[in-house]
């Protein structure tokens, strides 16, 4: 079974760009969620698929949007990059919306310069 | 109070020690409780699910759930450098949202 898969790994880009951030969930999972974890702290929430609908989004401001595709796989991207903005970006994805634990990528990890 | 709050340590024990992890959390946070283990440079790893009061072991690892005291701890025994990494708490703030501490640095000393 493969698990879930992120790219790119590593990511360089300068203050105002644009990145997209890609993300294949595990098979037979429908809800994908994306998580940013600045260095020293613990994963932030961004916000969670569902469907191809978002259904939650945590406190991060709308240049950071998504998609998700019919196959499930899903998008982050990030608009008017800022230096604020460099730190690992992790996907995770599970069957659904019940309590299970969620079970993380490898992670991208963005520089913003 | 933050929603789910951890000493960020570092905390150093010897080879072969007990290390004890611990975590509060707030009412907005439900019942399910995990753990994750984070290596430098890498993303978190799943170790432990918890979702009843108690204790539940696995292997070298004990995880204990105090609703009353809204507590989560985590007990590695017989501990190994190869467990030193940055340990997460983790548990749903509803149905969408993951909430994590920001993690205790684990060092074992050989």
């Amino acid at each position: 079974e493969t698990g879930v898969t992120q790219s790119p790994t590593h990511l360089i880009k300068t203050r105002g760009q644009q990145v997209t951030l890609r993300c294949s969930s595990q098979s037979g999972h429908n809800t994908v969620s994306w998580y940013q974890q600045a260095l020293g702290q613990g994963p932030q929430f961004i916000f969670q698929y569902y469907r191809e609908e978002e259904n939650g989004r945590g406190n991060f401001p709308p240049r950071f949007s998504g998609l998700q595709f019919p196959n499930y796989s899903s998008e982050l991207n990030v608009n008017a990059l800022e230096l604020d903005d460099s730190a690992l970006y992790l996907c995770a994805s599970r069957p659904g919306m019940d309590n299970s634990p969620l079970h993380f990528g490898n992670g991208t990890r963005l520089t913003v310069t | 109070q933050k929603e789910v709050e951890q000493n960020s340590g570092p905390l150093s024990v010897p080879e072969g020690a007990i290390a004890s992890l611990n975590c509060t959390y707030s009412d907005r946070v439900s019942q399910s409780f995990f753990w994750y283990r984070q290596y430098s440079g890498k993303s978190p790893e799943l170790i432990m699910s918890i979702y009843s009061n108690g204790d539940k072991e696995d292997g070298r690892f004990t995880a204990q759930l105090n609703k009353a005291s809204q507590y989560v701890s985590l007990l590695i025994r017989d501990s190994q450098p190869s467990d030193s990494a940055t340990y997460l708490c983790a548990g749903w703030a509803g149905s969408y949202q993951l909430t994590f501490g920001k993690g205790t640095k684990l060092s074992v000393i050989p």
